[in-house]
């Protein structure tokens, strides 16, 4: 497997432009997180999925962002509109569990997203 | 919730020192406890976990410890090298179906 891939690697755009960032998690993996990292903050846990389903967006810091995962291979992460404080590192990773083992999560490269 | 402080949030040592990074945990129920690291424009990758039936786990030159009694758990590197040089995030869950409560990561600076 390739695992976690994940496009674009990086994206430019323009403050009110809106964003889509995909993601493709590793065959057979049930749950799919989407993280959004920067220095101030870290690692932020925006939603994850299981079987496709949203389970928790809790970290889905406003209504600007939506996420999706319309089947086990695909989920795209939107931004509408985007604002420069958007700005940051977004990672996807997938696992194949959430319990106490099999759990190990794997991060696809990362989407750098920079607005203007 | 679960919430997971780590310190410090930046280590410099130099090349055969040791290196150690400290985490604590709020949820008594937590017990399992990775630590990811992210290399310089890498993915962050999982390098060594410890659950809650064991004290100490070793792996070459890391090793994490774990005291649950007063939650908070450690990774120590020894003879570091500047390989070694990466941000290192502390992870903590319990055994449901919760996701990992990352700490905010230190980012480990070898010196050689």
């Amino acid at each position: 497997d390739a695992g976690v891939i994940q496009s674009p690697r990086h994206e430019v755009t323009e403050m009110g432009q809106e964003v889509t960032l995909r993601c493709k998690p590793i065959s057979g993996h049930d749950y799919l997180f989407w993280y959004r990292q920067t220095m101030m903050r870290g690692l932020e846990l925006l939603i994850y999925f299981n079987n496709n389903v949203p389970i928790d967006d809790s970290g889905m810091p406003e209504d600007r962002f939506s996420a999706k995962m319309p089947n086990a291979s695909f989920s795209t992460l939107k931004i509408q509109p985007s604002e420069p404080r958007d700005s940051a590192v977004y990672f996807c990773a997938s696992s194949l569990a959430l319990g106490l083992y099999y759990n190990e999560q794997f991060f696809g490269p990362g989407t750098r997203l920079t607005v203007l | 919730g679960e919430n997971v402080e780590q310190h410090p949030s930046t280590l410099s040592v130099q090349e055969g020192d040791s290196a150690v990074i400290k985490c604590t945990y709020s949820d008594s129920a937590s017990n399992y406890f990775p630590w990811y690291k992210q290399e310089l424009g890498k993915r962050p990758q999982l390098i060594i976990d410890i659950r809650s039936n064991v004290g100490e786990k070793k792996d070459q030159r890391i090793a994490v410890t774990l005291n649950k009694t007063a939650k908070h758990f450690s990774l120590h590197i020894t003879e570091t090298q500047p390989e070694d040089s990466a941000v290192y995030f502390c992870a903590a869950k319990d055994s449901g179906n919760t996701p990992l409560v990352f700490g905010k990561g230190t980012r480990l600076s070898v010196i050689a």
